[in-house]
């Protein structure tokens, strides 16, 4: 079945830090890709989207590119701020048609923690 | 626009006990689902719906009951609590019956349930 693997974590960073959050998938057909942020007592939010191969997601600073030949979406900021302390989840979405609409398949997700 | 809601944000239950988590959109939104969330482990589907009087088992649906009667709410039923469904329930809805390719997901803030 479909599978999404994210590093280990969680990840310590100082502010201004380079962070890269590894995601891997595993799936049949051509799957769309996300990141989901969730902030400390809150739910899930979109922070970023790829629905075919080599497209790059982008939000609030942070980029995803979905390589297909690698079965990739890593995570990526340049610069983190305290205020990007949250947990991540990379998760993907079969394309629509038979009975798997709508069925997200998450990876365990990654706590992120950034120091001033 | 509330978006998703939840209600209530914590309970404890003893162990056998029956309880109703609450959800509610109101973005008209067709498909809804439920997730629960456990450490290390993501989020996981336990039951969808793509309309009201639809409903449909995800991953993990033993334990669980849902019922679509109207657009708005899609409340998750817990028959006899056990210790094993201590954890987060997420509920999140999508304006679309078909989740057409890179469509988003809406997550409400989550129930933490423990069971003793």
């Amino acid at each position: 079945g479909d599978s999404v693997t994210q590093m280990e974590g969680p990840v310590t960073l100082s502010e201004e830090a380079f962070l890269t959050i590894n995601c891997t998938y595993t799936a049949t057909g051509y799957p769309s890709l996300f990141w989901y942020v969730q902030y400390p007592g809150e739910g899930l939010q979109l922070l970023l989207k790829a629905t075919k191969a080599d497209d790059k997601g982008s939000n609030k600073g942070f980029e995803a590119t979905y390589r297909k030949e690698t079965t990739s979406f890593h995570l990526e900021k340049g610069s983190v701020q305290v205020s990007d302390s949250a947990v991540y989840f990379c998760a993907l979405l079969k394309n629509a048609g038979g009975t798997s609409y709508g069925k997200l398949t998450f990876g365990q997700g990654t706590i992120l923690t950034v120091h001033p | 626009n509330a978006g998703v809601t939840q209600t209530p944000k914590f309970q404890v239950l003893k162990t056998g006990q029956s309880m109703t988590l609450q959800c509610a959109q109101d973005m008209n939104h067709e498909y809804m689902s439920w997730y629960r969330q456990d450490p290390g482990m993501g989020l996981r589907l336990i039951h969808y719906s793509v309309g009201a009087g639809i409903t449909d088992q995800g991953e993990v649906p033993n334990g669980y009951n849902v019922s679509r009667s109207t657009t708005e709410d899609f409340p998750l039923r817990l028959l006899s609590a056990a210790p094993s469904q201590t954890s987060v329930y997420f509920c999140a809805s999508s304006y679309q019956r078909y989740m057409p390719i890179g469509n988003e997901q809406f997550f409400g803030p989550g129930t933490r349930l423990t069971v003793l």
